[in-house]
């Protein structure tokens, strides 16, 4: 009930395309949603987040879509770079500190 | 703009030597974090501290391990037996509300041979 299932594990783009990362709960206690973005050897860099009030928000190229009743949301890069090419996190958290990770999903992006 | 730092960038200890990794949290933030994250693994949530106190912590977080802010800015983790199976990065992470946007550092990358 704690897990955060990603997918796909992998996705190939090419320059100019739309990225979607898919990401499944299934406790109904999370109300806070974000998505991280990791280059190698560096730290997760928080990218943007969302609270199940809204079914969507966007913030730039980048965009989160939630669907509560079916406890998933996902992430939408508009106009994918070679620039974002990185291994994209989703998460979930209750109310609490922790926040439980999703699997991650390594996004190349081609010129 | 203000960053979570941590320091060494990598550590590399034998097993059943104590290593502390150290953090420093956003300066105005009050909610601080440990995750590990195992090569090619997904992030996962060790221990939660505010207040001085421990918030939260998971099955992970066992008597090994033990955190504490020792002075005004930094926020420390320490292993006191270190196994194999700890070798991994270790990410500090900073908050400014308990349900807030959690800010990570670069992470210390621990080497336990």
């Amino acid at each position: 009930q704690q897990q955060v299932k990603q997918s796909p594990q992998s996705l190939i783009v090419q320059k100019g395309g739309i990225s979607i990362i898919n990401c499944a709960y299934e406790n109904t206690a999370f109300d806070y949603f974000p998505w991280y973005q990791q280059f190698p050897g560096k730290g997760p860099a928080l990218l943007i987040a969302i609270r199940p009030d809204v079914s969507e928000k966007k913030e730039g190229r980048f965009t989160i879509s939630f669907n509560k009743s079916a406890k998933q949301f996902s992430l939408h890069i508009m106009d994918s770079q070679p620039g974002d090419s990185a291994t994209y996190f989703c998460a979930a958290s209750a109310g609490t500190y922790k926040y439980i990770f999703g699997t991650g999903t390594r996004l190349k992006v081609l010129a | 703009e203000p960053e979570v730092t941590q320091t060494p960038s990598h550590q590399v200890t034998q097993m059943g030597q104590e290593v502390i990794l150290r953090c420093v949290p956003i300066s105005n933030h009050l909610y601080f974090y440990w995750y590990r994250q195992i090569l090619g693994q997904k992030v996962e949530f060790l221990v939660s501290f505010y207040n001085n106190e421990i918030s939260e912590k998971s099955e992970i977080f066992d008597d090994q391990f033990s955190v504490e802010r020792p002075d005004g800015s930094n926020f420390t983790l320490k292993i006191r037996s270190t196994k194999l199976e700890d070798s991994a990065m270790y990410f500090c992470a900073s908050s400014a509300a308990e349900s807030g946007e959690q800010y990570f550092g670069p992470g210390t990358r621990l080497t336990v041979t």
